[in-house]
């Protein structure tokens, strides 16, 4: 069975600070990883993947995640945030079905 | 426009009513999805299917139906709609190739008086 932790549940941070929402994952299988951000009132969009290849993987925004196999870990890093990054992110997992498993989310607010 | 969409995107119903959430999706993905989303649950499962007419329970089915009986829809129906039902409502699909994502419509916010 696979499981996601999303460590934190809510991440408070200031304008132009860096941050780290913390991601880990357990599974008997190999996994592809992904992380989803959720802004007010819309769906979860794809933010990033990992799937082979290269641990480090970045999106188009600035965010990037580190996919650690030692540490079961996929952790999602931003050097600078801004106001428009304050939103839910979620982790998720795909193992050895088509079904993703999530995790509960972490909400990131931006303070100004 | 290509895409997953949902309606309506608000209802308010009654308890004992019979109530139909809707999504369609134009890519002709295989693999759908429904999910509630609940302050502190994060995202449940309710049904997911990998084709038309092939439909399966996730984490909390009990309460809701499914069909599926063209690819590109996949109705949700609460047949006697409780108060623990009041959620936001997703739906997603995804090609069914386990490097792939899934795509997300913008929820149904449902409140059951």
């Amino acid at each position: 069975a696979q499981s996601v932790t999303q460590l934190d549940s809510q991440v408070p941070v200031f304008e132009e600070a860096p941050v780290e929402l913390r991601c880990n994952y357990s599974s008997s299988v190999s996994v592809y990883l992904f992380w989803y951000v959720q802004y007010p009132n819309q769906g979860l969009q794809l933010l990033l993947k990992y799937l082979s290849g290269s641990t480090l993987v970045e999106s188009i925004n600035g965010f990037e995640a580190e996919f650690n196999k030692s540490q079961t870990s996929f952790h999602l890093r931003k050097p600078s945030v801004h106001i428009s990054d304050t939103a839910e992110y979620f982790c998720a997992s795909l193992g050895g079905s088509y079904i993703p498993t999530f995790g509960r989310g972490t909400s990131l607010i931006v303070h100004p | 426009d290509a895409g997953i969409t949902q309606s309506p995107r608000y209802k308010i119903t009654e308890t004992g009513r019979q109530v139909t959430l809707m999504c369609h999706q134009t890519w002709s993905h295989s693999y759908m999805f429904w999910y509630r989303q609940d302050l502190g649950h994060g995202l449940r499962l309710i049904y997911y299917s990998a084709a038309a007419d092939i439909t399966d329970k996730g984490e909390v089915p009990d309460g809701y139906v499914v069909s599926r009986s063209k690819t590109e829809n996949f109705p949700l129906t609460l047949e006697s709609a409780t108060r623990s039902q009041t959620s936001v409502y997703f739906c997603a699909s995804s090609e069914g190739q386990r490097t792939q994502p899934q795509h997300f419509g913008d929820g149904t916010r449902l409140s059951i008086l």
